[in-house]
């Protein structure tokens, strides 16, 4: 199975702070991962798919990027409702694996 | 709009047998690709199913995936439940674009609890 490995686990930021989380893939994956947010008690909603691309709906303060089995998630100005976990997910092939996550917290 | 309604979940003991299931509605579920996916309370996602013939090592000879497209509804058998099958389980439309497949939408979650 293809391993995510998410980093930080944790971070604590700021209203309008710029965030970055990553996650790094135990093989290629080509362009295959996306990227959910899960606030508390709420279902995760998909924010980036196919590493760059912004899903319908979401601000335009999200965005993702790749390198090679690096992939990266940024905020760019965080807001009261990032404050929440983040998950990475690969699609490259069965089982579909998510990382362990990363919990943003108020500073 | 996009809705996934699950059912059927609850305490069951160890040994025992659930089905859920789950109602979809705002858009053409005959053609969509579907899972199942759940957390563990305080847990992280883990992917459990996405058709019949692809399960997780975890589940795997346990759970049964199907659907009834007639009904617009994805159900979840899931047998010889062990205590860590207790978790929210999410049911997911998967969409698909240039190559890539994602979880577009999900539903609110539908908790099992097995314990004796």
């Amino acid at each position: 199975d293809i391993q995510l490995t998410q980093s930080p686990s944790s971070l604590s930021a700021s209203v309008g702070d710029r965030v970055t989380i990553t996650c790094r893939a135990s093989q290629i994956i080509n362009v295959f991962l996306n990227w959910y947010r899960q606030k508390p008690g709420k279902a995760p909603e998909l924010l980036i798919y196919a590493a760059i691309n912004l899903q319908s709906g979401v601000p335009s303060r999200f965005s993702g990027s790749r390198s090679v089995t690096e992939f990266t998630l940024t905020i760019s100005s965080l807001q009261p409702e990032d404050f929440a976990t983040y998950y990475c997910q690969q699609s490259f092939i069965s089982p579909r694996t998510f990382g362990q996550g990363t919990k943003v917290e108020i500073k | 709009e996009v809705q996934l309604l699950e059912s059927g979940g609850g305490l069951v003991q160890p040994g025992g047998s659930l089905r859920l299931s789950c109602t979809a509605s705002g858009f053409t579920f005959s053609t969509s690709a579907m899972s199942w996916v759940r957390q563990a309370p305080g847990g992280g996602l883990e992917w459990v199913s996405g058709g019949p013939t692809s399960y997780s090592d975890s589940v795997k000879g346990r759970f049964t995936f199907s659907r009834d497209n007639s009904r617009s509804t994805l159900y979840l058998q899931m047998d010889s439940l062990r205590a860590e099958d207790s978790a929210l389980y999410y049911c997911v439309k998967e969409a698909y674009t240039g190559g890539s497949f994602y979880f577009d939408s999900w539903g609110q979650g539908i908790l099992v609890t097995v314990s004796s």
